[in-house]
């Protein structure tokens, strides 16, 4: 059974540049969360894709957008970046529903300078 | 508002001293509430969950409804339970997890 895999590991943009995070679920999942944790904080819920479809979002901005694809590997997407973006990106895989456990990634430390 | 408070930010103890991180919780339902761990230069991992009523590694927690509390204990704490412990829970409607700021705990001999 593979776990949740994230990349790349690091990277560096410059403010209002645009990335793209990657993340492959654990085999047999078909719901992926990604979740902000910022220096210091717990993490913080972005969204969460179902079956190519977004099922639920936090409080983030339309800038953060996100693709889930046929295979349930997701992308999330951020526009215009700003230095407040410099975080660490987790994912997380879970199957669909109440109760089931999520598992985390070891995450994309983003650094915006 | 749904928020998760872990009112300590480091919990420094004994080797076989007991061990309460503390976790309260705002949230309009029934929530499910859980502990995650991670250890140094380890993924965020599951601890323990209410509704299993699980004893983990030694760690156990009670929610408390009235108290809106559900706080993790461990009667003897060891040396590897040194690691960053958060409180979280999903609310009926979908499995978003609201996470605390976290507690850091340090078990020294």
């Amino acid at each position: 059974e593979t776990g949740v895999t994230q990349s790349p590991t690091h990277l560096i943009k410059t403010r209002g540049q645009q990335v793209t995070l990657r993340c492959s679920s654990q085999s047999g999942h078909n719901t992926v969360s990604w979740y902000q944790q910022a220096l210091g904080q717990g993490p913080q819920f972005i969204f969460q894709y179902y079956r190519e479809e977004e099922n639920g979002r936090g409080n983030f901005p339309p800038r953060f957008s996100g693709l889930q694809f046929p295979n349930y590997s997701s992308e999330l997407n951020v526009n215009a970046l700003e230095l407040d973006d410099s975080a660490l990106y987790l994912c997380a895989s879970s199957l669909s529903g109440i109760g089931y456990e999520q598992y985390f990634g070891p995450g994309t430390r983003l650094t915006v300078t | 508002a749904q928020r998760v408070t872990q009112p300590e930010k480091l919990l420094s103890v004994f080797k076989g001293a007991p061990v309460e991180l503390k976790c309260n919780y705002s949230y309009s339902g029934s929530p499910e509430l859980f502990w995650y761990v991670q250890y140094s230069r380890q993924r965020l991992q599951l601890l323990l969950r209410h509704i299993s009523r699980e004893s983990i590694k030694g760690f156990t927690a009670d929610l408390n409804k009235g108290e809106t509390s559900f706080h993790l204990k461990k009667p003897f704490a060891q040396e590897e339970d040194s690691a960053m412990y958060y409180c979280a829970l999903s609310g009926q409607a979908g499995t978003a997890l609201i996470f605390g700021k976290g507690t850091t705990l340090s078990v020294s001999s």
